[in-house]
């Protein structure tokens, strides 16, 4: 069964504490992106890679960070740095296919909750 | 800049209606289209795209786009609406100055069906 699991479902931080939640995919895919959702404001881009070993900010990468040392892979940590956390997490792969524009499949999302 | 504005936050729609969601698009070039729907609580999934070809693309779900290039709008219809059909959807552009999968999120239109 192909597709991208996330984990955990619900996440709960406490202030000042990093967190790292978990994004895995058996699709193959070489581009892997990491997404924030806030209500009313649709998603928003964290990371991306394209390649193992190799990732780029997106437009709101301050506060997070993250690593691709498998394809498939892909795990974001958010970090003490990032003033504003609680939200809904997506985690997105993609193929990329030379000359085609290939849509994006999506993980479950995971819920960060910060106390 | 490149862009994506779906105009209506909220589509209220009677079960066996006709149903449109909006979208209209700021691209330099040809766009590279597609339509997302999310449950509550659930990842995005993917009902259809445009690249070239018919203006008339369909998707998943009994859902289809039609491709304006005069109006640049790329609107998401489905001839009779169903209940299961209330969801949030988003429409995207690829975003060109990428050499990844890199696309564009709008906003977002919650659509309503009842009963």
């Amino acid at each position: 069964d192909g597709g991208i699991t996330q984990s955990p479902k619900y996440l709960f931080r406490k202030e000042g504490q990093n967190v790292t939640l978990s994004c895995e995919q058996n699709l193959n895919h070489d581009a892997m992106y990491w997404y924030r959702q806030d209500p009313g404001q649709g998603l928003r881009l964290i990371y991306y890679s394209q390649i193992v070993n190799d990732f780029q900010k997106g437009d709101i990468a301050e506060g997070y960070s993250v690593s691709r040392e498998k394809k498939e892979s892909f795990p974001l940590t958010v970090t003490s740095a990032q003033k504003n956390p609680t939200a809904f997490y997506l985690c997105a792969s993609s193929a990329l296919t030379s000359g085609a524009y290939n849509e994006q499949f999506f993980g479950p999302g995971t819920r960060l909750t910060v106390l | 800049a490149q862009s994506v504005a779906q105009p209506e936050d909220q589509v209220n729609v009677a079960e066996g209606n006709p149903l449109t969601v909006k979208c209209t698009y700021s691209v330099s070039g040809n766009p590279y289209l597609f339509w997302y729907v999310q449950y509550p609580n659930r990842g995005l999934q993917f009902l259809l795209k445009y690249i070239t070809g018919d203006n008339l693309v369909k998707g998943s779900y009994g859902f289809e786009a039609e491709f304006n290039k005069s109006q640049t709008s790329f609107h998401l219809k489905k001839p009779s609406a169903l209940v299961s059909d209330s969801a949030l959807y988003f429409c995207a552009v690829r975003d060109i100055y990428s050499s990844a999968s890199k696309i564009i999120f709008g906003s977002g239109t919650r659509l309503s069906i009842r009963p």
